[in-house]
């Protein structure tokens, strides 16, 4: 299977802990993207990153939260003294070189926080 | 503030008949729309997209329309068959060009159900 994946796919932690997820994107994508969804809302735009450089972040990324793609291949989201209002489905995508606007989703981490 | 707006939170379809998905967006700096479609417990998958210079784009059983005076597009989807049931997302970027990001700006989703 050559699609995006995504571990773990479901994460039950208490207030105040901290958490990490995995995305591995498909092999010769360049371009990695993290959203989250919300119960009934579309995915929201986290953070962007071409090879090894994040170059955007989205408002909603708070102190708390911090992304890495160490060397242009896989990527990791770590959130910090998790909050109720973290609980969330969080999404990896990942799409190719420049000029390319269709991005392949992974199944998404299925966060609840209590 | 609402960029992109599907205003219909679920339709249902006879199947065999059209599906008609509606989208609806504010910023006029989008330059690229797409269709997502979502299963419960999935990620969305990428189903079609369209480019601000065409009005049309068609694949199989999937036609985008997009209407740029009207910042309104459709997916129509004939003949509908009970496996399209699922949540479609409309979807816009425009590229950020300081980061060269195209990052995605979604609908709350249409939820389809097609009745065998």
């Amino acid at each position: 299977d050559t699609g995006v994946s995504q571990d773990p796919r479901h994460k039950i932690t208490k207030r105040g802990q901290n958490v990490t997820f995995r995305c591995d994107p498909i092999s010769e994508h360049n371009r990695l993207y993290w959203y989250r969804q919300t119960l009934g809302q579309g995915p929201e735009f986290l953070t962007y990153f071409q090879n090894e450089a994040q170059l955007e972040k989205s408002r909603l990324l708070s102190d708390r939260f911090s992304a890495e793609r160490p060397k242009g291949s896989f990527s990791t989201l770590e959130i910090q003294r998790t909050e109720q209002g973290d609980s969330a489905m969080y999404l990896c995508a990942s799409s190719l070189v420049q000029g390319s606007h269709e991005q392949y989703f992974g199944p998404g981490t299925r966060l609840t926080v209590t | 503030d609402q960029q992109v707006k599907q205003n219909s939170p679920s339709l249902s379809v006879q199947e065999g008949r059209i599906s008609i998905l509606n989208c609806d967006y504010t910023n006029s700096m989008f330059d690229y729309f797409l269709w997502y479609k979502k299963y419960p417990a999935e990620g969305p998958t990428f189903l079609i997209s369209i480019s601000s210079i065409k009005d049309k784009n068609e694949d199989g059983r999937f036609t985008v329309f997009l209407n740029k005076s009207a910042k309104h597009l459709s997916l129509h989807i004939v003949p509908s068959q009970p496996g399209d049931s699922a949540v479609y997302f409309c979807a816009a970027s425009a590229v950020n060009s300081g980061a060269g990001s195209y990052q995605l700006t979604f609908g709350k989703g249409t939820k389809l159900s097609v009745i065998p």
